[in-house]
């Protein structure tokens, strides 16, 4: 079985300061890890994903994700929040033997202030 | 967006009544998958289809058909729909080999 915890449903920066999401994992294998977005009414984008090799990711919008193997975690992190920013994201994960089926955690809103 | 395509965006339907919620996509991705998004679960897999005519259940399947006659359509039918079952549903789909998912915008399902 996987499972995603996202330990926090709700994230407030003010603006310029740095952000951390957080998440954890379960899994079975080597784990392929995403990030989303999700603004409101919209579908989920895709932000990053770590699948092998350097533990710090890069992906749009100027967002990273660092993967620590021994803490199964893949924090979600930006230098310099924007107001901008604000939206629901979602931490997710799957097996690399378990075919296209990732498990997402609850979701984490963040909140960037003026 | 990335080229999957859900209809309706809104459907209000009654207890009891068959719904089915479609998907295309425009990009020929293998898999495809539908979840379901409620308040406090984050997304929950119904079902998912790694090629036409090749479908599995998920986390959620209980109540939902699926149907992937043609690779570019992957529609989810309520057979009897039920309250419980009042939600925001997804299609998404990946290209075989790949890893993340590309989302279609929802379709915000009340039963009434």
């Amino acid at each position: 079985a996987q499972s995603v915890a996202q330990p926090e449903d709700q994230v407030n920066v003010a603006e310029g300061n740095p952000l951390t999401v957080k998440c954890t994992y379960s899994v079975s294998g080597n784990p392929y890890l995403f990030w989303y977005v999700q603004y409101p009414n919209r579908g989920l984008q895709f932000l990053l994903k770590y699948i092998t090799g350097d533990n710090l990711v890069k992906g749009s919008y100027g967002f990273e994700a660092e993967f620590n193997k021994s803490q199964t975690s893949f924090h979600l992190k930006k230098p310099s929040a924007l107001v901008s920013d604000s939206a629901l994201y979602f931490c997710a994960v799957r097996g690399n033997t378990n075919a296209g089926k990732s498990t997402f955690g609850d979701g984490t809103t963040l909140t960037v202030k003026p | 967006d990335a080229g999957i395509t859900q209809s309706p965006r809104y459907k209000i339907t009654e207890t009891g009544r068959q719904v089915t919620l479609m998907c295309h996509q425009t990009w020929s991705h293998s898999y495809m998958f539908w979840y379901r998004q409620d308040l406090g679960h984050g997304l929950r897999l119904i079902y998912y289809s790694a090629a036409a005519d090749i479908t599995d259940k998920g986390e959620v399947p209980d109540g939902y058909v699926v149907s992937r006659s043609k690779t570019e359509n992957f529609p989810l039918t309520l057979e009897s729909a039920t309250r419980s079952q009042t939600s925001v549903y997804f299609c998404a789909g990946s290209p075989r080999n790949a890893t993340e998912a590309f989302f279609g915008q929802g379709t915000r399902l009340t039963v009434v």
